[in-house]
């Protein structure tokens, strides 16, 4: 299965609400995973099923979606929030990712 | 606190193998779907292999064949082992644990990863 984000890059404000996007070649349901990975680090788990918040992440990020179109939402980006952000399938192996997304400070 | 440390990574030659070492601390492999996922330079992230908690193990087409992983419960440790290393091969290797439900083992995501250990090829 194949997953595509949009946009590549995207330019934001501290401030800005900003909305992420991920469509899968075929429907996956809600088995949609979001990450984070900044410069130099491991990948850290977002929002798993779609739309549930994994533990200790702030509840500035949401995700939604179902079926082939998913979005990943930041409500109000911080400065720790630039970064690149990868959407992944869950629905049938192998597990593939987006090619990603990346944040940068306008 | 859970977490993963992986070690093995180096310089080596093409058609050459290497095998990295993942463990963990906080929880057992046995217990756990663990997998390997690497990132190309300035790349986005590949599945490469996946060891389910009955054993049974994945592995990517790009790497079949070549890359095996495998776990020691006793060192609570889980390994790949790469050989025929191409160019292609060249990345951050990370070693990561999934979670599941049912019969799908990575539905609530990938929420430990390692640090990640370089293989230069």
């Amino acid at each position: 299965i194949q997953m595509t984000q949009s946009p590549s890059s995207l330019s934001a404000s501290v401030g800005d609400r900003v909305t992420l996007t991920c469509r899968a070649s075929q429907t996956i349901s809600t088995y949609l995973n979001w990450y984070q990975q900044r410069p130099g680090k491991a990948p850290k788990l977002l929002i798993y099923a779609a739309s549930s918040l994994q533990s200790g992440v702030p509840s500035r990020f949401s995700g939604s979606g179902s079926g082939t179109d998913f979005a990943l939402t930041i409500s109000s980006l911080q400065p720790e929030d630039f970064a690149t952000y990868y959407c992944q399938q869950s629905y049938s192996s192998p597990i593939t990712f987006g090619q990603g997304t990346r944040l940068e400070i306008k | 606190e859970v977490e993963l440390v992986e070690s093995g990574g180096g310089l080596i030659q093409p058609g050459g193998s290497l095998t990295l070492s993942c463990a963990p601390s906080g929880f057992t492999v046995n217990n756990n779907y663990m997998m390997w996922v690497r990132q190309a330079p300035g790349k986005g992230l590949e599945w490469v292999a996946l060891i389910y908690i009955g054993g049974n193990t994945y592995h990517a087409d790009s790497v079949k064949g070549r890359f095996t992983i495998s776990r020691d419960s006793s060192k609570n440790t889980v390994f790949l082992q790469m050989s025929s290393l191409r160019a292609d091969d060249t990345a951050v290797y990370y070693c990561a644990r999934s979670r599941g439900t049912g019969n799908n083992y990575c539905n609530h995501g990938v929420d430990v990863w390692g640090q990640g250990t370089t293989v230069t090829v």
